[in-house]
């Protein structure tokens, strides 16, 4: 059963700092890699989707990195807004079509 | 060109109560899903269609849950008799087709309380 966790839980961050948010899996077989955006009480806005042939993605200040072998994916968001404070969710698809979630990592970004 | 929608937005209900939640996915996308958010399990899979493929249940946690799709479009989450441990998040998701590179997006959920 693919394991995924995303560390840290929490980051809070002074505006204009480079933010590093980290999601690891147990099964390097999948498909591709989503990066989700949870406002509270809201629900998931879809950030970068990696297919596993591709080592990363790019959406303006956001830079998703994949290494499949390693079972790791590093989200950069670059210069921190207090407007991107909202927990950040990871998650993979394998041959099953499902979404395994991390439990997110929640951002404060401080004014 | 709307997004995902969900309906209602808010639901209580008292336990041993029946309740529906409602998708609409995004016109043309062939693939649904729903999920499940609750405090302290995290996002986890329940039910997902494709087309007019049988759909894949092995998420659904009892059997008083129960899900289905008329027309291929609007999709209607069924749980019978609710208990407490129901309350959650019940959050409904649609892709292009069921390839496995497709994103999915969601819509903004159904926060249900059982008391």
């Amino acid at each position: 059963k693919q394991e995924v966790t995303q560390i840290p839980a929490a980051l809070s961050v002074p505006e204009g700092e480079n933010l590093v948010l980290n999601c690891s899996f147990t099964d390097s077989a999948i498909y591709n890699l989503q990066w989700f955006r949870q406002d509270p009480g809201k629900g998931l806005t879809s950030l970068l989707l990696i297919q596993s042939s591709q080592r990363e993605q790019t959406s303006g200040r956001l830079n998703a990195s994949l290494d499949k072998s390693s079972g790791r994916s590093t989200l950069y968001i670059a210069a921190s807004q207090p407007g991107d404070s909202a927990t950040y969710l990871c998650a993979v698809i394998g041959s099953d079509y499902k979404l395994s979630f991390g439990a997110g990592t929640t951002v404060t970004v401080r004014a | 060109g709307a997004g995902v929608s969900q309906s209602p937005s808010n639901k209580v209900t008292e336990k041993g109560k029946d309740v529906e939640l409602r998708c609409d996915p995004i016109s043309g996308h062939t693939a649904l899903y729903w999920y499940r958010q609750s405090l302290g399990q995290g996002l986890e899979f329940l039910i997902y269609f494709q087309g007019n493929s049988a759909p894949d249940k092995s998420g659904l946690p009892s059997d008083r849950f129960s899900a289905e799709r008329t027309g291929g479009s609007v999709s209607t989450l069924t749980i019978q008799r609710t208990q407490q441990e129901d309350s959650a998040v019940y959050l409904c998701a649609s892709s292009q087709t069921s390839g496995r590179d497709n994103e999915q997006f969601f819509g903004p959920g159904t926060r249900l309380t059982v008391l």
